[in-house]
């Protein structure tokens, strides 16, 4: 079946940091690619849009300057979250939807714990 | 607007049956997910509903009524390993899933 491979599951990093969290879909191109955060206890949040070989759509309230996010072929997205701060720690996870026929789903990746110290 | 409407959190019991309802309301209908996630992980998808009626897989079941909003998934046999949050997530006009905050399931011995 579809898998999307992300990296890493987790990371620890300093305040003002940057760090990139990738999203690769291993057996299918991912043409878009979903990036949500979920804080704990609450529902997952997307905060943006990837398409292949365009920019991306982020939702409101969500900083593009900060929350980077690139799309540069069909298996890889990439996020990157510039100068963090211990309130960006959150799990991050990338989402990619396909479709087979007239069903269509979504695939996850496994999850970033990204925590700000 | 667009939201979706769970119990918070359900307790049952090892081998029993639970059903977690789902309500819910968005610009334009295409299916219904259902996820189960376990704390720390991302969401394992279960099962998918775009017409009326009941979804059978296995122990899980769902079930959707889309003049009513409304969707409900079914545990059967329940199992230890079943205690995690269950997500319902309708898809939108642009297939966008909108999500809730899930029920919590505890399952007890």
């Amino acid at each position: 079946g579809a898998v999307v491979s992300q990296h890493p599951s987790w990371v620890i990093c300093k305040s003002g940091t940057s760090v990139k969290i990738e999203c690769r879909s291993l057996d299918f191109q991912a043409t878009t690619m979903f990036w949500y955060r979920q804080f704990p206890k609450q529902s997952l949040m997307l905060m943006a849009t990837s398409n292949e070989g365009s920019k991306a759509t982020y939702e409101q309230g969500v900083e593009k300057d900060k929350f980077l996010i690139n799309h540069a072929s069909l298996t890889l997205s990439t996020l990157t979250v510039t100068s963090a701060h211990p309130e960006d720690s959150s799990f991050y996870i990338c989402s990619a939807p396909r479709s087979e026929g007239h069903i269509y789903g979504y695939t996850f990746g496994s999850g970033t714990r990204l925590t700000v110290v | 607007g667009q939201n979706i409407d769970q119990p918070t959190e359900m307790t049952a019991t090892e081998g029993a049956i639970v059903q977690i309802n789902c309500t819910y309301q968005t610009s334009g209908f295409n299916g219904l997910f259902w996820y189960q996630q376990h704390a720390g992980e991302a969401p394992t998808f279960l099962s998918y509903n775009v017409l009326d009626g009941l979804e059978e897989k296995g122990r899980f079941s769902s079930f959707l009524s889309r003049s009513k909003g409304y969707s409900y998934l079914l545990l059967k046999e329940l199992q230890m390993k079943d205690s995690a949050s269950y997500l319902c997530a309708p898809s939108d006009s642009n297939y966008q899933l909108i999500w809730g905050a899930g029920t919590k399931l505890i399952i007890k011995p």
